[in-house]
């Protein structure tokens, strides 16, 4: 157990649909970080979130969204989904970054 | 943006012998950080070592080390005395250390699969 918890590990849901990926941080962490992994392709960073308040874009489409709460728990939110969302989510915590990250299990989307 | 390249897709080793993963990157900071991390087939992110770019000393963690050349801007990774839990996708990550926006996510290479032989 890494300490960063993702639910749910699975999810399969239809094209057009709306989902929430849930990741609650390592204790003490404050960095929350969201990325996406297509088959058989690297890490893709969506965004960061610290303390409450987003730091950092990258790839992220318009159609997702994310947010971290008092708690410092975070949810990604993916709306419309289509066929090309289907991959592996990766959530992961650090505390100041230097000393890496702690990544989460991942919740693997399935889209059909 | 930060971009990382790992130049080898698929890399093999016979069990009990070295083999040395290669990546690139290109940034024009001065300080950064870098890592490998390891995916094994249950998908898990494993931090395997990481390297501070103001250190010139290579970081080692157990069998595994690196070769940190800045002027260069490379940083392989040797494993030696290869395990066959080695087998695993490596990939290749930088954070830069200027953090006035606090902004400090990864930047990935796109990994190589590493196979290892009985």
């Amino acid at each position: 157990d890494s300490g960063v918890t993702q639910t749910p590990k699975h999810l399969i849901t239809a094209t057009g649909q709306r989902v929430t990926l849930r990741c609650s941080p390592r204790s003490g962490d404050l960095s929350v970080y969201w990325y996406q992994q297509s088959l058989d392709q690297g890490l893709q960073f969506l965004i960061q979130y610290y303390n409450g308040e987003e730091r950092a874009k990258g790839n992220i489409l318009e159609r997702f969204s994310a947010q971290q709460f008092p708690d410092l728990h975070s949810e990604l939110n993916l709306s419309s989904l289509e066929l090309g969302d289907s991959a592996l989510y990766f959530c992961a915590s650090s505390y100041s970054g230097g000393y890496g990250y702690t990544f989460g299990s991942g919740t693997r989307l399935t889209v059909v | 943006a930060q971009t990382v390249t790992q130049s080898q897709p698929e890399m093999s080793v016979q069990e009990a012998e070295t083999v040395t993963l290669s990546c690139t990157y290109d940034t024009s900071e001065s300080d950064y950080y870098l890592f490998w991390y390891k995916q094994p087939p249950s998908r898990q992110m494993i931090l395997v070592i990481r390297q501070e770019a103001y250190k010139q000393q290579n970081a080692t963690e157990n069998r595994f080390s690196v070769n940190f050349q800045k002027a260069a801007k490379s940083f392989s990774l040797k494993i030696s005395d290869s395990q066959l839990g080695d087998a695993a996708m490596y990939f290749c990550a930088y954070r830069s250390a200027f953090l006035q926006t606090g902004a400090n996510n990864l930047f990935f290479g796109t990994g190589t699969r590493l196979t290892v032989i009985p």
